[in-house]
């Protein structure tokens, strides 16, 4: 059984960067893309990027200048940090499977539970 | 970016109903169209993917049309488990965007 696990701080203060990792059990890293994904009251639902382990990577051109992802295959994570971080960017982030094509015609078959970023002094 | 608005924002409704969500794109996305099911405090699930597959699980009740810029998502007859928020996604090119939701609430 597929299972995604996100874990990082739940407290960033302004200007500084968010860091989240994902942990994949059930499925190889290798094989799959992987989306980071958040959601907001303000934004609704919002594709942030997404990454594959030999470093191939697609961001959102909103927050691309921001957005760094990489892959760890020995632990079988994914991660995402997001720098100078505002209130704007206090969100639930989930972290996601590509399925489909990969990195077109996609869809998230797979998610995290989400986790709650405040962005607060 | 491609976006996409769905209708209404919320709807109430009794079970049995049956009930319809549109979601039109800015813009033709030929079939490249995913829907999500999301209940309280939980992420969203996969329901119906770009080839209109219902995902494992997802009964048939679940129905699924349109091409180019509009799109529905019917329930033939709405079940107790049902009551959620749904949202569309586009993938025919990133960034991938969704719809705002559409609160399915019970009346």
């Amino acid at each position: 059984q597929v299972q995604l696990q996100e874990s990082g701080p739940g407290l960033v203060k302004p200007s500084e960067t968010l860091s989240l990792s994902c942990t994949v059990s059930g499925a190889s890293i290798t094989t799959y893309y992987w989306s980071w994904i958040r959601q907001s009251p303000g934004k609704g639902l919002e594709w942030i990027g997404y990454v594959y382990f030999r470093g191939n990577t697609n961001y959102n051109p909103s927050l691309k200048s921001r957005v760094t992802m990489s892959v760890d295959t020995s632990k079988s994570q994914f991660s995402l940090r997001l720098s100078s971080v505002t209130a704007a960017d206090t969100a639930v982030y989930y972290c996601a499977r590509n399925s489909g094509g990969g990195t077109y015609y996609v869809e998230f078959d797979y998610w995290g539970r989400g986790t709650l970023v405040t962005v607060s002094s | 970016d491609i976006q996409m608005t769905q209708s209404p924002s919320s709807l109430s409704a009794s079970v049995g109903d049956r009930v319809t969500i549109t979601c039109r794109a800015s813009q033709r996305i030929d079939s490249h169209l995913n829907w999500y099911q999301q209940k309280p405090g939980k992420a969203p699930r996969l329901l119906i993917d770009t080839a209109f597959s219902l995902q494992g699980g997802v009964p048939s009740r679940f129905i699924v049309s349109g091409s180019g810029t509009y799109f529905t998502l019917t329930i033939s007859s709405l079940q107790p488990e049902d009551f959620a928020t749904y949202y569309c996604q586009q993938s025919y090119s990133t960034p991938w965007t969704f719809g705002q939701g559409t609160e399915v609430e019970i009346k």
